[in-house]
C-alpha cells in the first residue's frame, strides 16, 4: 500500500513569508508526528497528533509554528514569518499506535532565503 | 542538551565484516530504544528496537545490545553488506510516542 506522502518535496521561500507543508499519512493510522531535521542533526520532534487533537506540541519552537489535523487524517504544518533558521527537512510520520511503528515520509526540504 | 549522542559521525567497514554503531544517552527515564536507517532523499526506516527490560534483541543480521548501567547501546550488523551503506540514527523514548534522535552515523560498506 501507499506510504506516508509529503508535499511539496521542496519549497523555496523568502524570509518573512508564510508556508504550509502537507502530510498524507498511511490510511487508518491514528497517530501523526512532525519532526524537523537540520543539516548534520538527527530528526527533532515538533508535534504529535492522536486523531484530530495535538497530544504533545512541546517541540514547536515558537508561536510562528502551528499544525492542524482537522479530520484526523491529513495534517498541515504552518510556518508564519519564516526565518533563515527555519531551513531544514520537515519529516512527517504516521503510526497505528506504538512508538516502534512510526513510518516516515520522504520529507519536505524547506529553504528560506 | 543532547540526550542521545552518537559520537562517531562516520564508519567505514569492509563487506562481510561486522559493523558496530554506538549510542549513548543521558536520560535515565528512557525505556525504549530504536535504530533507524536512512538513505538520501528518503525518510528514516525503522530497523530494530529494544525495551529497557532487555539487554539484547536480535533480528537476522542485526543485533542491538543495551547496557543500562553505562547508558549505552550498540547496533551490530554482521555480515555487513554494501546495501547497508546509509545513515543510522539511534532514538529513544520515555514512556511516550515522542522520539529523541541522535545525530546519526554514516556507515559505508566497501567491497
Amino acid at each position: 500500500g501507499a506510504g506516508v506522502s509529503q508535499t511539496p518535496s521542496n519549497k523555496v521561500t523568502e524570509k518573512g513569508k508564510y508556508v504550509e507543508l502537507r502530510c498524507d499519512p498511511i490510511s487508518g493510522h491514528t497517530a501523526l508526528y512532525w519532526y524537523r531535521q537540520s543539516l548534520g542533526q538527527g530528526p527533532e520532534f515538533l508535534i504529535y497528533f492522536q486523531g484530530t487533537g495535538a497530544a504533545d506540541d512541546s517541540g514547536l519552537p515558537n508561536d510562528r509554528f502551528f499544525a492542524v489535523r482537522p479530520e484526523g487524517s491529513v495534517s498541515t504544518l504552518k510556518i508564519q514569518r519564516t526565518e533563515r533558521g527555519d531551513s531544514a527537512v520537515y519529516l512527517c510520520a504516521s503510526s497505528p499506535g506504538g512508538v516502534e511503528t512510526q513510518y516516515f515520509g520522504p520529507g519536505t526540504r524547506l529553504l528560506v532565503l | 542538551d543532547q540526550q542521545v549522542k552518537q559520537n562517531s559521525p562516520s564508519l567505514s567497514v569492509q563487506e562481510g565484516r561486522i559493523s558496530i554503531l554506538n549510542c549513548d544517552y543521558t536520560n535515565s527515564m528512557f525505556d525504549y530504544f530504536l535504530w533507524y536507517k536512512k538513505y538520501p532523499a528518503e525518510g528514516p526506516t525503522f530497523l530494530i528496537s529494544i525495551s529497557s527490560i532487555k539487554d539484547k534483541n536480535e533480528d537476522g543480521r542485526f543485533t542491538v545490545f543495551l547496557n543500562k548501567s553505562a547508558k549505552h547501546l550498540s547496533l551490530h550488523i554482521v555480515p555487513s553488506q554494501p546495501g547497508d551503506s546509509a545513515v543510522y540514527f539511534c532514538a529513544a523514548s520515555a514512556n511516550t510516542d515522542k522520539l529523541i534522535f541522535g545525530t546519526g552515523t554514516r556507515l559505508q560498506v566497501f567491497p
